[in-house]
């Protein structure tokens, strides 16, 4: 079974902090996705990568940035933490398929 | 650019059918995903549609017009456990590669 696994359940910053999210896939999957996910609002995409090294934007990117140096690795950064990024962050990876495989989710509270 | 409209909540009697329906507008069209989640839990992938018509996969079908940009996720002999929500999601091509948009989400809930 593919194993998406993100490092925290859940994580308390306080408003400034750099937060690190980090994610590791088990499958040599080619596509890995930040999403963030907010009551009402679904699922939006922050930003994805489709290759090492490689990345583009979402839709919501603003205050955020990502790496990925391994393939199975991908990490979605908040440079200074701000109140308005308290949400629920949902970690994925794919094939070049529709089928993503979901992490468990980390539900960061920024004080 | 693009968006999806899903009904916020549905309600259904356990044993019974549902239909929970999905519109969608995008610059290019490449299929219709759903997706499952229980509270707490991971989004699960359900199906996914690339051409017209119905595809089955035991109590749960799911249906696409390409003309209508317009599909549905069809629930049979619904079950307590089927209580969560249900995603619609549709493939946006960008420079470089693919990506999957959501709609905001249907909650489900089956009530005895």
């Amino acid at each position: 079974d593919v194993k998406v696994t993100q490092s925290s359940r859940y994580l308390v910053k306080r408003t400034g902090e750099k937060v690190f999210l980090e994610c590791v896939q088990d499958m040599d999957h080619e596509n890995m996705f930040w999403y963030r996910q907010d009551p009402g609002l679904g699922l939006r995409l922050i930003y994805f990568s489709y290759d090492v090294k490689m990345k583009e934007k979402g839709d919501i990117p603003e205050g955020y940035s990502v790496s990925r140096e391994k393939k199975e690795r991908f990490s979605l950064i908040l440079e200074s933490a701000s109140t308005n990024q308290t949400s629920m962050y949902l970690c994925a990876s794919s094939f070049a398929s529709e089928k993503l495989f979901f992490g468990s989710g980390t539900q960061l509270s920024v004080l | 650019g693009q968006s999806l409209e899903q009904p916020s909540e549905v309600t259904a009697v356990e044993g019974a059918i549902v239909q929970i329906n999905c519109t969608y507008q995008t610059s290019g069209f490449y299929g219709l995903s759903w997706y499952q989640q229980h509270d707490g839990g991971a989004p699960t992938f359900l199906s996914y549609n690339a051409l017209d018509g119905l595809e089955e996969t035991g109590r749960f079908s799911s249906f696409l017009s390409r003309s209508d940009s317009y599909g549905y996720l069809l629930l049979q002999e619904l079950q307590m456990k089927d209580s969560a929500s249900y995603f619609c999601a549709v493939r946006d091509r960008t420079d470089s590669s693919y990506k999957l948009i959501f709609g905001s989400g249907t909650r489900l809930l089956v009530r005895p």
